[in-house]
Formats: structure tokens, sequence, C-alpha cells
């Protein structure tokens, strides 16, 4: 069956950087497109990155515009979310989701991992 | 960038209750809505595509109708299991993608 699976995130200073990546598996990985997901208990549910199921297209939130950026290694069935100049607004559960070309997303999540900014 | 809006923002129901959650988009999105439960701790889950199609093995008590820009989910006879946030998602035009802010439904 599908298996999402998050890891790297942890507790970090603003202004620093950390790499997420999402680990996908029982489906075959380079035929979707993959989305990241954040959640924070006051601002709920809200759309990050997202990639194409090649790479060669990828998007990111107004709010994370110019700091992360979304790449994948199909061969390692792997995505990845680089997360610079990180704010303690980023502070969230970082989610990974399976997502169709045609748009709709959501039907498959990994675990996620908890990312912290704190001084 | 649609902006997606639910209310109420908490809804108190009695156990074996109905609950119907409303959302509103700032523009018309035909019927690409998707609705997510999530409990505290919890990853999201699907309940509803397309509106108003139930996802695989949910129970025929969540109910989806709208189109447009005006959706209902409707939780008939309320399970313990029930009482947490559900979301609203539009898929229509992006990106970005965009939810709702939430509805929590709380045990009155």
């Amino acid at each position: 069956q599908v298996h999402l699976v998050e890891s790297g995130g942890g507790v970090v200073q603003p202004g620093t950087s950390l790499r997420l990546s999402c680990v996908g598996s029982g489906f075959t990985f380079n035929q979707y497109v993959m989305h990241w997901v954040r959640h924070t208990p006051g601002k709920g549910l809200e759309w990050v990155a997202v990639s194409s199921h090649d790479g060669n297209n990828t998007y990111c939130a107004d709010s994370v515009q110019g700091r992360f950026s979304v790449s994948r290694d199909n061969s390692k069935n792997t995505l990845y979310l680089y997360m610079n100049s990180l704010r303690h607004t980023d502070t969230a559960v970082y989610y990974c989701a399976r997502g169709t070309r045609g748009g709709f997303f959501g039907g498959f999540w990994g675990p996620g991992t908890l990312v912290t900014v704190s001084s | 960038e649609i902006m997606m809006t639910q209310s109420p923002a908490t809804l108190s129901v009695s156990p074996g209750g109905r609950a119907t959650l409303s959302c509103r988009a700032s523009q018309t999105i035909s019927g690409n809505l998707a609705w997510f439960q999530q409990r505290p701790g919890q990853t999201p889950r699907l309940l509803v595509y397309g509106a108003s199609t139930r996802a695989k093995d949910i129970p025929a008590r969540f109910n989806g109708t709208g189109s447009g820009t005006d959706f209902t989910l409707t939780i008939s006879s309320l399970q313990p299991e029930d009482f947490a946030v559900y979301y609203c998602q539009q898929y229509h035009h992006w990106p970005p993608w965009t939810f709702g802010q939430g509805t929590k439904v709380e045990i009155k």
C-alpha cells in the first residue's frame, strides 16, 4: 500500500536552514505530483510547495517564496523541502502528500515531521 | 488566489446530533472541493472530494454538497470519533492550493 514518511525535522534557531525528506513506497513515485503542506494550531493547514512528477516544475507558496525550495530524486523515491532563513512563523508539522496531475491531492499523507524555530 | 472561508469557527453538537459545516470560495471553483478531518496529533484524513464524493472507507454519515462558491459538509448522528477539526480545500485554480481556516466540532 501507499506509504509516505517524512524526516529531517527538529529544533533550529531563526535564520538557519533545514532540509526535510519524504520517502514514498508502494506506488510508482515518478508518476505522481508531490506536495508539502504544514499545520500549525493557530493557522490550520497551509499548502507550502509542489513538485511535478519529474521535478521540472515546482511552485512554492508566497509565504515561503524565496526562502524554501522543493526538489525530488526519483531514483531514491524521495521528495525534499529545503528551508532557508527560517522564522518563528515557520514552526509547524510538515507533511508530504501525494497529488495528481489534475490538481487534486490529499488521499495519501505522511505522518509529518515537526519543525520548531526557536531562539 | 482563491480564498476559502469556513463557518462557524466552532460548532458545539451533542453526540448523536447533526453538524452542518459551511465553506465559501471567493470565486467559483466548480466542484473542485475537498473536505478533510484532522484529530489532534493526527494526519489529515480525506473525507470528500469533488464536493460530494466520499473517499474510500468514509462512513455514509458524512455528506458533502454544493458547487460554484458555496459548499456544505453535513455529519449526521455524530460519533465520539467525529469530534475534530474539519477543513475545506479548493483545487480548482492552482497554485496555490488553499484551505479554509477550519471548523472545530466539539462536544456540547
